[in-house]
């Protein structure tokens, strides 16, 4: 079946320093979506991707859409303490409304 | 707007009981899903349902059963615990792709 692959699993920078997570599909995804968790708490919803080589901007993060459609990341510029916690990709099948987690990448950022 | 709320946000269980956890949601959403998370596994989509009186099998289903006899009702149900099912379970509805969670439900089976 459809796996979504992220890395790194853990990551910790010292604030200020970029950060960055992958996500990588075995197969083509019709778009993709990160969520961010912060610890004890449940997944927000961040953005979505639809087309091949998307790039869309919210403050300090970037996110890409791979021209395949079967990768895309996350990068963080100067990370805050605010910006601790996990985030995830998830990736829906084509034409079927499950979606497959990537497993998240756990960010911590000391002050 | 309640958005998504679920019950109980906490429970401990004996292995081989039961019990049935609820998720409501206010936003008039067709799609409904039941994940479990546990440590470095991610989210994994146990069942999900696509519109009121349906249901279909998600990644990780055994042990499991699902109701969505309402629109704005998703139910889970435990019928005989087991250890294995210590997790956290969180609910989630959408309109289009944007997944909406509640606040989880933290299950152990002792």
């Amino acid at each position: 079946g459809q796996q979504v692959m992220q890395i790194p699993q853990y990551q910790h920078v010292q604030e200020g320093e970029d950060f960055t997570t992958y996500c990588n599909s075995s197969t083509t995804l019709s778009n993709i979506q990160w969520y961010k968790q912060r610890p004890g708490g449940h997944p927000v919803f961040l953005i979505q991707l639809v087309k091949s080589g998307e790039v869309k901007k919210q403050k300090r993060l970037t996110f890409q859409f791979g021209e395949a459609k079967k990768n895309s990341s996350l990068h963080i510029t100067a990370t805050q303490t605010t910006d601790v916690g996990t985030y995830f990709c998830a990736g829906p099948l084509v034409n079927f409304n499950k979606f497959y987690f990537g497993s998240g990448t756990k960010l911590n950022v000391k002050p | 707007n309640a958005g998504v709320t679920q019950t109980p946000k906490f429970r401990v269980l004996k292995t081989g009981q039961s019990m049935t956890l609820l998720c409501a949601q206010d936003m008039n959403h067709e799609y409904m899903y039941w994940y479990r998370q546990d440590p470095g596994m991610g989210l994994r989509l146990i069942h999900y349902s696509v519109g009121e009186g349906t249901t279909a099998k998600g990644e990780v289903p055994d042990g499991y059963n699902v109701s969505r006899l309402k629109k704005q009702n998703f139910l889970l149900g435990l019928e005989s615990a087991a250890p294995s099912q210590t997790s956290v379970y969180f609910c989630a509805s959408s309109y289009a792709d944007t997944q909406y969670f509640g606040p989880g439900t933290r299950l152990t089976v002792l």
